[in-house]
């Protein structure tokens, strides 16, 4: 089993829809979550790093963490064309070094 | 803004060559990571460094050497490239547990 679980899609979704995005993870010493958007041959961008569970807004974006689940949510309101890109998230845990272990990512394409 | 880049976006080269692909990062953060991506099967960590002159192997680290000899820059050594290293390979650094932060990537083709 890996580490981390996420599904590769692709999802296509119309504009203006909620895009919900997610992974599941099975080592419980993670404690810091990110959420990461890549572009077609680009390399990966931050857009969310969170610290144990609860939400996290950054204007279209909310990260959820959910630890007794060991589930890791993004949602994207009002998705627009240019949110196409392959989303990855990527966890770390604060023992045994700073290694960060990524979701084989989701490719998501939002239809103007 | 961190700001990480890497010496080329493509690189073409031969079966047997030494490749030179370097990192430079201009936050001062310590750890400094050198991943490969491939198609279906995601990101996969080659080598990191906590420090200057400190390295440790990451899942696949055959075939690949590193070098750290000053803390903005880590370079990735191909011994003797072969054409099942060909991909897309990402640079990254991070501050402590903080999040990396990558490079634009260079896309290596070894024919």
């Amino acid at each position: 089993q890996k580490e981390v679980e996420q599904d590769p899609g692709p999802l296509s979704v119309p504009e203006g829809a909620i895009v919900s995005l997610n992974c599941t993870y099975s080592n419980s010493a993670f404690q810091y979550f990110m959420w990461y958007r890549q572009y077609s041959r680009k390399g990966p961008e931050l857009l969310m790093y969170t610290y144990s569970s609860g939400n996290k807004e950054d204007g279209r974006f909310t990260a959820q963490v959910d630890k007794s689940s060991k589930y890791i949510s993004l949602f994207i309101r009002d998705s627009q064309p240019s949110d196409s890109a392959t989303y990855l998230c990527a966890m770390t845990s604060n023992t045994g070094g700073f290694k960060t272990i990524f979701g084989a990512g989701t490719r998501l394409f939002v239809k103007a | 803004d961190v700001k990480v880049t890497q010496s080329s976006r493509y690189l073409v080269k031969r079966t047997g060559e030494k490749v030179f692909l370097e990192c430079v990062q201009d936050m001062d953060h310590e750890n400094m990571f050198w991943y490969r991506q491939d198609p279906g099967l995601g990101l996969r960590l080659i080598y990191f460094s906590y420090d200057v002159k400190m390295k440790e192997k990451g899942d696949i680290p055959e075939g690949y050497s590193v070098s750290r000899e000053k803390k903005e820059r880590f370079s990735l050594i191909l011994e003797s490239a072969s054409t099942n290293q060909t991909s897309m390979y990402l640079c990254a650094s991070s501050l402590g547990v903080g999040a990396p932060f990558f490079g634009p990537g260079t896309r290596l083709t070894v024919l």
